[in-house]
């Protein structure tokens, strides 16, 4: 089915490890969205793509790189993983301005221990 | 920053009530969307809000753009179990491509 895609949907890090999570979407999206969701805070914006080769900080991108590989595909990635950075995060897509809503992928939780 | 409000945090409800739920901002907004998460699952977009004063529904939900452009609210007829998730609402900033969401309401129906 048409959408957005995130791998993995679940991983446990020790602190001071990497990962990169993955996301595509095939819906010919022009911007992209990286989240976390944490109980009781709702969604927050790491990182955001206009477009294909541009990428701006959100509200809270601080331990956090992103590269947009393509159209199709941004990626978040955890250079030196830490307990705090313990949550769900969420990828979504627009086609433009996200007026009209983003489309979600199902999530990738990741435990830092 | 701007910031959503969102009232109440959760709602245990008897199947069959209705339901009633806002988001409030100091900022106004020109649009406002609303999105259920279902337990395990991204969020879902349910109605999107363009028009100061506008009333719009889907199936059960109806959902309003205040005449301020400061809130809106939705409203959930005849709730049944499936209703159960967490409701968003969210705002995207104008000219801009970010969305500020709210931190949900967390809706549980008692078949």
């Amino acid at each position: 089915n048409a959408g957005v895609t995130q791998t993995p949907k679940f991983q446990v890090l020790k602190t001071g490890q990497s990962m990169t999570l993955q996301c595509a979407q095939d819906m010919n999206h022009n911007s992209m969205y990286w989240y976390r969701q944490d109980p009781g805070m709702g969604l927050r914006l790491i990182y955001y793509s206009a477009s294909e080769g541009t990428t701006d900080k959100g509200e809270v991108p601080n331990g956090y790189n992103v590269s947009r590989l393509n159209k199709r595909e941004f990626s978040l990635r955890l250079e030196s993983a830490a307990p705090s950075q313990t949550s769900v995060y969420f990828c979504a897509s627009a086609g433009g301005r996200p007026n009209y809503g983003y489309t979600f992928g199902s999530g990738t939780r990741l435990t830092v221990v | 920053g701007q910031q959503l409000n969102q009232s109440p945090q959760s709602m245990f409800i008897q199947e069959g009530e209705d339901v009633s739920m806002n988001c409030t901002s100091s900022s106004i907004f020109n649009t406002w969307l609303w999105y259920k998460q279902e337990p395990g699952e991204g969020p879902v977009l349910l109605i999107a809000l363009y028009k100061a004063g506008e009333l719009t529904s889907n199936g059960r939900l109806t959902a309003q753009f205040g005449i301020t452009r400061k809130d809106s609210f939705l409203n959930i007829s005849a709730s049944i179990p499936s209703d159960v998730g967490i409701y968003f609402c969210a705002g995207p900033q104008t000219g801009g491509f970010k969305t500020i969401f709210g931190a949900g309401t967390r809706l549980f129906v008692k078949a």
